[in-house]
């Protein structure tokens, strides 16, 4: 059963600074790796998706880095700003089952 | 975004009393999912569909059932409502079953008294 987990759990930063997101997970056997963001209330979005055979993804602000071997993921945010305040869930995808870590909640102080 | 509504959003019920929440797709997706979140577990799958009457069970499907009678409908039946099933349910829908990204609804919160 694939494990993902994520620290820390919760992170204050102040405007502008870079944001460093860490995902880990147990069984390198994944299909992809998949970064959501969660507004409270809300649903969840879709950021990036890292396929197995990638080591990256881009987009915008967002860079996301995937280390099979080592079984982590992380997820970069440059420049952050009040708006990229939410919770943060990385989810490991076996076949068609995501398996997701208890997320990053994230507040940036404007 | 894409188009996957939840009804009802929010909803109060009784123990025993039977619920059914009701995923909407407008994307011809084929395969969609239920999950629910909960503090402490984050989100966890219920059961999924792989196609019009073809569904197969998740992670903690114990208590819930599902049925997909079209494709755009994916419903999923609490038969008995326990206070162990409050929580929030996400319905979600992929193209394929790994390759490409989840879609999720917005949510539907249920409370069990």
């Amino acid at each position: 059963k694939q494990e993902v987990t994520q620290i820390p759990a919760a992170l204050s930063v102040p405007e502008g600074e870079n944001l460093v997101l860490n995902c880990s997970f147990t069984d390198s056997a994944i299909y992809n790796l998949q970064w959501f963001r969660q507004d409270p209330g809300k649903g969840l979005t879709s950021l990036l998706l890292i396929q197995s055979s990638q080591r990256e993804q881009t987009s915008g602000r967002l860079n996301a880095s995937l280390d099979k071997s080592s079984g982590r993921s992380t997820l970069y945010i440059a420049a952050s700003q009040p708006g990229d305040s939410a919770t943060y869930l990385c989810a490991g995808v076996d076949d068609y089952k995501l398996s997701f870590g208890a997320g990053t909640t994230v507040t940036v102080r404007a | 975004d894409a188009g996957i509504t939840q009804s009802p959003r929010h909803k109060v019920t009784e123990t025993g009393t039977p619920v059914t929440l009701r995923c909407h797709q407008t994307e011809n997706h084929r395969y969609m999912y239920w999950y629910r979140q909960d503090p402490g577990h984050g989100l966890r799958l219920i059961h999924y569909s792989y196609g019009v009457k073809d569904t197969d069970k998740g992670e903690v499907s114990d208590g819930y059932s599902v049925s997909r009678s079209k494709t755009e409908d994916f419903l999923l039946t609490l038969e008995s409502a326990t206070s162990s099933q409050t929580s929030v349910y996400f319905c979600a829908i992929s193209v394929d079953r790994g390759e490409e990204t989840q879609y999720f609804g917005p949510g539907t919160r249920l409370l069990v008294l």
